[in-house]
């Protein structure tokens, strides 16, 4: 098993363009979730999906946050327009529901640089 | 929602102690509480959990205690080695009927352990 993969692994992308990471979780996993991670605010959830339907939104910061995700083995995190304070590592994890209780499964993450 | 706290921000220990981090949470309905260890530059990996229905559970040098009464959990390090230097998170989430909920992740400690 090759585990959850996030792509890119690292985007420096200049201030108002557009950014979008890629997340392929464990191939049987129903839930994927997205986390945003920075010094200050530590890890913070953004959106969550269970059987690729959007369950809670609550975290994502602003409209210019979007996510989606098309099938089982796919989902996008968007930003657009970027902004310096999006700088952080965005993390995409994966989890099968069936065994509540079971910890997370975290990608290497996306450590994303908006200059 | 859920808040989690956990204490200390950092600690720092020679080798061959033990070192004990605490969290406390906030929703009386938090039912799963899993540890992770992230080392520098890496992902988050799920070290050891534990469920409300269990009071303590150990796994080697690692041990995890639960409180519910009082909401707050510790994680429990013997004999630490240089190797366990890490941040190290506590989350919590209420997992019910097989749904499975977002995990609340404390701000973390970052453990230093003095060769």
């Amino acid at each position: 098993d090759a585990g959850v993969i996030q792509s890119p692994r690292h985007e420096v992308t200049e201030m108002g363009q557009e950014v979008t990471l890629r997340c392929k979780p464990i191939s049987g996993h129903d839930y994927l979730f997205w986390y945003r991670q920075t010094m200050m605010r530590g890890l913070e959830l953004l959106i969550y999906f269970n059987n690729n339907v959007p369950i809670d939104d609550s975290g994502m910061p602003e409209d210019r946050f979007s996510a989606k995700m098309p099938n089982a083995s796919f989902s996008t995190l968007k930003i657009q327009p970027s902004e310096p304070r999006d700088s952080a590592v965005y993390f995409c994890a994966s989890n099968l529901g069936r065994q509540a209780n079971y910890g997370y499964t975290f990608g290497s993450g996306t450590r994303l640089t908006v200059v | 929602g859920e808040n989690v706290e956990q204490h200390p921000s950092t600690l720092s220990v020679q080798e061959g102690d033990s070192a004990v981090i605490k969290c406390t949470y906030s929703d009386s309905a938090s039912n799963y509480f899993p540890w992770y260890k992230q080392e520098l530059g890496k992902r988050p990996q799920l070290i050891i959990d534990i469920r409300s229905n269990v009071g303590e559970k150990k796994d080697q040098r690692i041990a995890v205690t639960l409180n519910k009464t009082a909401k707050h959990f510790s994680l429990h390090i013997t004999e630490t080695q240089p190797e366990d230097s890490a941040v190290y998170f506590c989350a919590a989430s209420r997992n019910s009927g097989g749904s499975n909920y977002k995990l609340t992740f404390g701000k973390g400690t970052l453990l230093t352990v003095n060769p």
